[in-house]
């Protein structure tokens, strides 16, 4: 069946870059996503890809996709205080979203 | 543009008691999907309205039930309460037709807690 993994933790100095990796295993998924939760909050869509592309940007932002290993990154450059939340990547699976369990970035000054 | 609404955004109820959650979408767009978030289970699909007609379910029983109004309102019903039911509803909207069909986006949630 469908599985979408992340590493739980990550902690990074403020000022410096986070990479945030997921793996998926559904082949066929046309869309990949990144939405991040802050606490008692819901999700927040922050960025998705296309399965046809390798990689977008947007401002601080940058997703990675490695079809062939089925490998999703995300980077966010200067990563601030306000960057502290759970990051969920989610692969689309015949119309509804997978996600994987969810990355917790901590930002330390 | 105002976003996803979902109200109430806090529920106590105890057990066997029924719950009525709702879920106002992005102005334009038709499709709410359904989603449980518990600290055990992640994030599981529930199910997913189009058009007034569910077009996909996920794996939970029969006690969730949901709906969708001429207006693209949504509800979801969960009947006959467990402990286990206990946990943060999330409601997403798309246009659910076309190239941005895909492109779900959230409301904050009605956090539920059964006792």
């Amino acid at each position: 069946g469908e599985d979408v993994e992340q590493s739980l933790f990550l902690s990074v100095r403020e000022g410096d870059s986070s990479v945030i990796n997921c793996t998926y295993t559904d082949s066929s998924s046309t869309y990949l996503y990144w939405y991040k939760q802050e606490p008692g909050a819901g999700l927040q869509l922050l960025t998705y890809i296309f399965s046809n592309m390798d990689m977008k940007q947007d401002q601080r932002l940058t997703v990675l996709l490695n079809k062939k290993d089925k490998h999703l990154s995300l980077r966010i450059a200067d990563t601030q205080t306000g960057d502290s939340a759970i990051y969920f990547c989610a692969e689309m699976d015949t119309d509804k979203l997978i996600f994987g369990t969810g990355t917790r970035l901590q930002v330390f000054p | 543009k105002a976003g996803v609404t979902q109200t109430p955004r806090y529920l106590i109820k105890t057990r066997g008691q029924q719950v009525t959650l709702s879920c106002s979408p992005i102005s334009g767009h038709r499709s709410v999907s359904w989603y449980q978030q518990t600290p055990g289970q992640g994030l599981q699909f529930l199910f997913e309205y189009f058009s007034e007609t569910q077009r996909n379910k996920g794996n939970f029983p029969g006690r969730f039930s949901g709906r969708q109004f001429s207006n693209s309102r949504s509800e979801m019903n969960v009947s006959t309460l467990e402990l286990g039911d206990s946990a943060l509803y999330l409601c997403a909207s798309s246009l659910g037709q076309g190239a941005s069909k895909n492109i779900q986006y959230f409301g904050a949630g009605t956090r539920l807690s059964v006792l």
